[in-house]
């Protein structure tokens, strides 16, 4: 395992439809981060787990947005009813302890028409 | 006021030359700074991070650090045009609990 791996790369979706991404994070690393970015835009943080607890959201994160961190190991991010302005990078990023850099995954480019 | 600030660019240097990118931070009490590098299309990839006031050098990049400007530079040696990328700067908030992005400087270096 030498990476943060995303899946899928790439999601077309109709607007109003649910989507759902999966994120395995470095097999050692007890913390997990959900970040969005746009065209020309920094990451935006969305959430974060360490080991299984969802410890902090976003007020970005609407009530469409759930994430979930089933036995601490890998994430999956839902996205329900579909808009948009939806459409956007879902980056990945796992770290080892609190305070530590970033490691990101390939991320998963969502596109709602 | 952004929590981090950044110029986005481009910011064009010729090949050799010095690249410096600049970065501001808002929360006082920030204890951790990073760069990371993104290319078009690409996931940010860390290359530096620096915890304390002063220089830190790691082959052809310097992180600068200075708490009481509340600033955070990158300097990038003899830039080469596999150099040109968007350099994010990241701040880790008080209570170390995650990475607040600036939205990043647009680097391009000329052959």
């Amino acid at each position: 395992d030498t990476g943060v791996s995303q899946n899928p790369r790439h999601k077309i979706t109709k607007r109003g439809q649910n989507v759902t991404f999966r994120c395995d994070p470095i097999s050692e690393h007890n913390r997990l981060y959900w970040y969005r970015q746009t065209l020309g835009q920094g990451p935006e943080f969305l959430t974060y787990f360490q080991n299984e607890a969802q410890l902090e959201k976003s007020r970005l994160l609407s009530d469409r947005f759930s994430a979930e961190r089933p036995k601490g190991s890998f994430s999956t991010l839902e996205i329900q009813r579909t808009e948009q302005g939806d459409s956007a990078m879902y980056l990945c990023a796992s770290s080892l302890q609190q305070g530590a850099g970033y490691t990101f995954g390939s991320g998963t480019r969502l596109t709602v028409v | 006021q952004k929590e981090v600030e950044q110029n986005s660019g481009p910011l064009s240097v010729p090949e050799g030359a010095i690249a410096s990118l600049n970065c501001t931070y808002s929360d006082r009490g920030s204890q951790s700074f990073f760069w990371y590098r993104q290319y078009s299309g690409k996931s940010p990839e860390l290359i530096m991070f620096i915890y304390s006031n002063g220089d830190k050098e790691d082959g052809r990049f310097t992180a600068q650090l200075n708490k009481a400007s509340q600033y955070v530079s990158l300097l990038i040696r003899d830039s080469q045009p596999s150099d040109s990328a968007t350099y994010l700067c990241a701040v880790m908030n008080t209570g170390f609990q995650k990475l607040v992005f600036g939205t990043g400087t647009r680097l391009l270096v000329s052959p």
